[in-house]
């Protein structure tokens, strides 16, 4: 069964850090780019990062340049998102999902991982 | 950035209903369009992409049409477990897509 398990959540305090990891399995992981999408408590869909299968290209939402830094490990089938300076802004459900057909589309999403920013 | 307006925000219908969601782009995003659906403490799922394609192992009662800078998802015949929020997803400027603000749809 293609899976992708997000954990790592967490409350944190503004300014701390925080790291997010995605298993992977039923696939070839290290052929997939994959994004980090989230979303914030009763609001919609936002994506945060993208990375490419080999990890050489990577890109992030303005709302996050500078903060997060997103990675991999294929021969960990692993996603990562490294969050610092963390923000009550950044309160959120964190998903990794997969993306097919040139990063046009996302078609296995992970079940979600909450992070939640308060002192 | 390309922004994704839906109409309406949310709705109220029955078992059996036909239903339109629409979706607009703020600038041409040709047929780089996709259609998530997602039910509550749920991941979202994939229902149709390049505006008109089915994934697979979607239910047919779901179509999508459009290109330019309206879409439109369509549930023919709304069943149960059809109740949900709708996600449309521009993918033209990828990997820096967009969401749109999604629609409800809830039980008349």
């Amino acid at each position: 069964e293609v899976q992708l398990v997000e954990s790592g959540g967490g409350l944190v305090q503004p300014g701390g850090s925080l790291r997010l990891s995605c298993a992977a399995s039923g696939f070839t992981f290290s052929s997939y780019e994959m994004n980090w999408v989230r979303q914030a408590p009763g609001k919609g869909l936002e994506w945060v990062s993208y990375i490419s299968s080999s990890g050489s290209t990577i890109y992030y939402a303005d709302s996050v340049k500078g903060r997060f830094t997103i990675s991999r490990d294929n021969a960990k089938n692993s996603l990562y998102l490294q969050m610092n300076s963390l923000r009550a802004e950044d309160t959120a459900v964190y998903y990794c999902a997969r993306v097919v057909v040139g990063a046009t589309k996302i078609d296995i999403w992970g079940q979600g991982t909450m992070v939640t920013v308060s002192s | 950035d390309i922004q994704m307006t839906q109409s309406p925000s949310s709705l109220s219908a029955s078992v059996g209903d036909r239903v339109t969601i629409t979706c607009r782009a703020s600038q041409s995003i040709s047929s780089y369009l996709n259609w998530y659906q997602q039910k509550p403490g749920k991941a979202p799922k994939l229902l149709i992409y390049a505006a008109s394609s089915l994934q697979s192992g979607v239910p047919s009662r779901f179509s999508g049409s459009g290109s330019g800078t309206d879409f439109t998802l369509t549930i023919s015949s709304l069943q149960p477990e059809d109740f949900a929020t709708y996600y449309c997803q521009q993918s033209y400027s990828t990997p820096y897509s967009t969401f749109g603000p999604g629609t409800k749809v809830d039980i008349k």
